[in-house]
């Protein structure tokens, strides 16, 4: 099946600088690729996505990178803020209805 | 609309008793899945079902019964509580599929 793996586990950014996160994944006919972002003790919420047939998409302060050849795509947020600060975890479907989510990053925003 | 509903919020259960975990949605979704987050292990998909009448089993199915008579209520059994079940469980639900729903969850503890 579809495994996802998902680094660094933690981040520690100050204010204003810019946090990448990074997922590989190993089934090549994943297509969809949601990031959702969950604050402590409340749900996951999706922040933002990509389809297979886009290589990026971006939202404001947050964009999502997709390198399929690779295997790979990342999380991108730009002059971040201490309301950032939360678990981000990252997914992927190949077909079919399930999701397979990456073990999530603690990011950690300064002020 | 409530979007996806859990009940309970809040659950002890002794090892051995069994109970039912509910999840209902008000968006006609077709998919509703059922996850369990486990400190660093991200969320692990334990049953979803396509629609009414049809399901299947995720990563960590053992210990869990799900049914799906309606196209609303997706709820799941836990036939014979184990401590390795205390988890804080996510029930989600998406149309088509894609963007997951989830709701608030269910923290259970086993004794």
């Amino acid at each position: 099946g579809e495994n996802v793996e998902q680094h660094p586990s933690t981040l520690s950014v100050q204010e204003g600088d810019s946090a990448v996160i990074k997922c590989t994944y190993s089934d090549s006919a994943s297509n969809y690729f949601p990031w959702y972002k969950q604050e402590l003790g409340k749900r996951p919420q999706l922040i933002i996505d990509i389809r297979s047939n886009v290589g990026e998409k971006k939202d404001q302060r947050i964009a999502v990178t997709l390198n399929k050849t690779a295997k790979h795509f990342s999380l991108h947020i730009t002059e971040t803020q201490p309301e950032d600060s939360a678990v981000y975890f990252c997914a992927a479907k190949a077909g079919g209805y399930a999701l397979n989510f990456g073990k999530g990053t603690s990011l950690l925003v300064t002020p | 609309n409530a979007g996806v509903t859990q009940t309970p919020k809040f659950q002890v259960l002794k090892t051995g008793q069994s109970m039912t975990l509910q999840c209902a949605q008000d968006m006609n979704h077709e998919y509703m899945s059922w996850y369990r987050q486990d400190p660093g292990m991200g969320l692990r998909l334990i049953h979803y079902s396509v629609g009414a009448g049809i399901t299947d089993q995720g990563e960590v199915p053992n210990g869990y019964n799900v049914s799906r008579s309606t196209t609303e209520d997706f709820p799941l059994r836990l036939l014979s509580a184990a401590p390795s079940q205390t988890s804080v469980y996510f029930c989600a639900s998406s149309y088509p599929p894609g963007e997951q729903f989830f709701g608030p969850g269910t923290r259970l503890t086993v004794l």
